[in-house]
């Protein structure tokens, strides 16, 4: 069974301070990992998939498959960023349609 | 605009009604899907409809029916509501195929049983 694992239930920074999310997922086959954002009361959001492997608002995230990571990482924290974050995996079944696997997901708080 | 969008965004009702929520996408997605997340934030795959084909049914109680009238709709009728059933109830939809699994999310209906 595919999981996905988001250790810290709630992150908080403060402004211009690096950040770092986790994630690790559980999956037997070839994953596809993305990162989604929610701001308050708002609907999610695609911030990153890893196979674009670009950068959005600052934000990185590269797939480990020896560690079985896909971290979120930011270098320096804005107050905008304050949100909640998930880690969702979507297991390729040849094209077909599969749900995304989220994290619980993890609070981001960025003090000022 | 392209997008998801779902109706109603709030729906307040009391144990035991049945209701609906409606959600379309004009983005041309083949697949579309129906997401629970409950009052921790945890979210929950629900259904996922691909050309008039239920794919995925996560042990979601039978009291909940998916409806495709067309590829671009995707409603959900709920029976005999429970106080458990209040979340919110995010819709969305994704095109098939190879490549990215990428989802697009409605803006959710926010669901309280009394």
């Amino acid at each position: 069974a595919q999981r996905v694992t988001q250790p810290e239930k709630l992150l908080s920074v403060f402004k211009g301070a690096p950040v770092e999310l986790k994630c690790n997922y559980s999956y037997s086959g070839s994953p596809e990992l993305f990162w989604y954002v929610q701001y308050s009361r708002q609907r999610l959001q695609l911030l990153l998939r890893h196979i674009s492997r670009e950068s959005i608002k600052g934000f990185t995230a590269d797939l480990n498959k020896g560690e079985t990571s896909f971290h979120l990482k930011k270098p320096f924290a804005q107050e905008e960023d304050s949100a909640m974050y998930y880690c969702a995996l979507s297991g390729r079944s040849g094209g077909g349609a599969d749900g995304l696997t989220f994290g619980k997901g993890t609070h981001l708080i960025i003090q000022p | 605009d392209t997008a998801v969008s779902q109706t109603p965004k709030y729906l307040v009702t009391q144990m035991g009604n049945d209701k609906s929520i409606k959600c379309e996408q004009n983005l041309g997605h083949d697949t579309m899907y129906w997401y629970k997340q409950d009052s921790k934030k945890f979210l929950k795959i629900m259904f996922s409809y691909n050309n008039k084909e239920l794919i995925i049914n996560e042990t979601v109680p039978n009291r909940f029916s998916p409806k495709s009238p067309d590829k671009a709709h995707l409603n959900l009728h709920i029976n005999s509501l429970e106080l458990g059933d209040s979340a919110v109830y995010f819709c969305a939809s994704s095109p098939t195929g190879v490549g990215s699994n990428e989802q697009f999310f409605g803006p959710g209906t926010r669901l309280t049983v009394l």
